[in-house]
């Protein structure tokens, strides 16, 4: 198991509400990514954050955001949800500045939109 | 723009016998290229990766990948599979500038290992 924890587990939300999803890095690392994974598919780069600011962003449109805390955990925020959101969302931490560095996923949030 | 090509869905082996699961990039420059495994309702779990060197690549639970430029393919490989080895596989890849830390997976291997 990696040190990555993701809350909550399991979210069921209803088409045009608001959804906060939290993932805390493991010890040592200092960026977090996004990812998002809908069923029989990859996983798709949402975007990334390091020193509390977004590092790059994959395709995905303006009502997914996030943030980065000084301790290094993250959160993405999803307004106006829609059906094609339901997803599992990953999250992933690694060491901005050692480039050739892994990153360590969390067990992901499982969102469900109804 | 990098891409990852993963040509089969299903593979489908028998306990005992050596695996392959296929993977084929595209990206600007050299790569980093990645192996991640997926049991049901969990995360993904990091197996190995290629950064420089050596084209042959230990990783855990005895797989192995071998990074091939001219055929810009890294295959995954076991000399033996094991039941437990059934799960979801994914390749990724990253370009290797600085701050460009994104992974590009591919849609995913599964692999059934059949006793």
């Amino acid at each position: 198991e990696t040190g990555v924890t993701q809350s909550p587990t399991h979210l069921i939300k209803t088409r045009g509400q608001q959804v906060t999803l939290r993932c805390s890095s493991q010890s040592g690392h200092n960026t977090v990514s996004w990812y998002q994974q809908a069923l029989g598919q990859g996983p798709q780069f949402i975007f990334q954050y390091y020193r509390e600011e977004e590092n790059g962003r994959g395709n995905f449109p303006p009502r997914f955001s996030g943030l980065q805390f000084p301790n290094y955990s993250s959160e993405l925020n999803v307004n106006a949800l829609e059906l094609d959101d339901s997803a599992l969302y990953l999250c992933a931490s690694s060491r901005q500045g050692a480039s050739t560095d892994t990153q360590y996923f969390g067990p992901g949030t499982r969102l469900t939109v109804l | 723009a990098q891409s990852v090509a993963q040509p089969e869905d299903q593979v489908n082996v028998a306990e005992g016998n050596p695996l392959t699961v296929k993977c084929t990039y595209s990206v600007s420059g050299n790569p980093y290229l990645f192996w991640y495994v997926q049991y049901p309702n969990r995360g993904l779990q990091f197996l190995l990766k290629y950064i420089t060197g050596d084209n042959l690549v230990k990783g855990s639970y005895g797989f192995e990948a071998e990074f091939n430029k001219s055929q810009t393919s890294f295959h995954l490989k076991k000399p033996s599979a094991l039941v437990s080895d059934s799960a979801l596989y994914f390749c990724a890849v990253r370009a290797t500038n600085f701050g460009n830390e994104k992974l590009t997976f591919g849609t995913g291997t599964r692999l059934t290992i059949i006793p």
